[in-house]
């Protein structure tokens, strides 16, 4: 069974900051939630994650709601080359089982 | 930079002809993990190693799949017989055991006629 709900596209244009929702209403507390991404045709990349505390890196912004039930993946500026398919996973560290959805589609558009 | 390498990263074979397809995962990674994405079933793990012992292949059709880590720079996913069905793009990944953060290959693209 799925562990997290996302929309299955959403459109954003370039230069503006694209806000990607992902729904986990039964995550546990030891549970991080992960964010990857996959261009087409490359390998899924690794972009933030966090447990309670919203995390900044210098790919994205990661927002979770303080009853951790939903988070928010922020590309701040986004460009052409962030259309992608976006995957939000929950999943307690050290069991190296990602479970990988259906994710977002992200279209940026100039 | 360090990165996951895969090869070949493109293979077409015929049914029935065995596949293998070779990983060298980041210098220093204990965690290995072999995916496979199709656009039915998207993206599904198959196997992954700990420390180059196997710890869940439950993903992955015992029949004619099989893991391997004969040594900490290589991973193969071997497959015997191959089969149509088979056709997908394979993905390598690699990480540290107490993070799941993992870091992929390019994939391996097979098809089998």
């Amino acid at each position: 069974d799925a562990k997290t709900t996302q929309p299955t596209s959403m459109d954003c244009a370039e230069g503006r900051a694209a806000n990607l929702p992902c729904n986990h209403s039964t995550i546990s507390g030891n549970e991080y939630v992960y964010w990857y991404r996959q261009i087409h045709s490359q390998g899924p990349q690794y972009i933030i994650h966090g447990l309670k505390n919203n995390e900044t890196n210098e790919m994205a912004s990661l927002i979770i709601t303080e009853d951790r039930k939903s988070s928010t993946l922020i590309l701040p500026h986004a460009t052409l080359r962030d259309t992608a398919v976006y995957y939000c996973i929950v999943d307690s560290s050290n069991t190296g089982k990602l479970i990988f959805g259906q994710g977002t589609t992200l279209q940026v558009k100039p | 930079d360090a990165r996951v390498t895969q090869t070949p990263r493109h293979k077409v074979t015929e049914m029935g002809q065995e596949v293998t397809m070779r990983c060298q995962p980041i210098l220093g990674h204990n965690t290995v993990f072999w995916y496979r994405q199709t656009m039915m079933q998207g993206l599904e793990l198959l196997a992954y190693f700990r420390n180059r012992a196997p710890l869940d292949d439950s993903g992955m059709p015992k029949d004619r799949f099989s893991a391997e880590m004969p040594d900490a720079t290589l991973a193969t996913l071997k497959i015997q017989p191959s089969e149509p069905r088979d056709s997908a793009v394979y993905f390598c990944a690699s990480g540290w055991v107490w993070s799941d953060t993992q870091y992929f290959g390019p994939g391996t693209r097979l098809t089998v006629l």
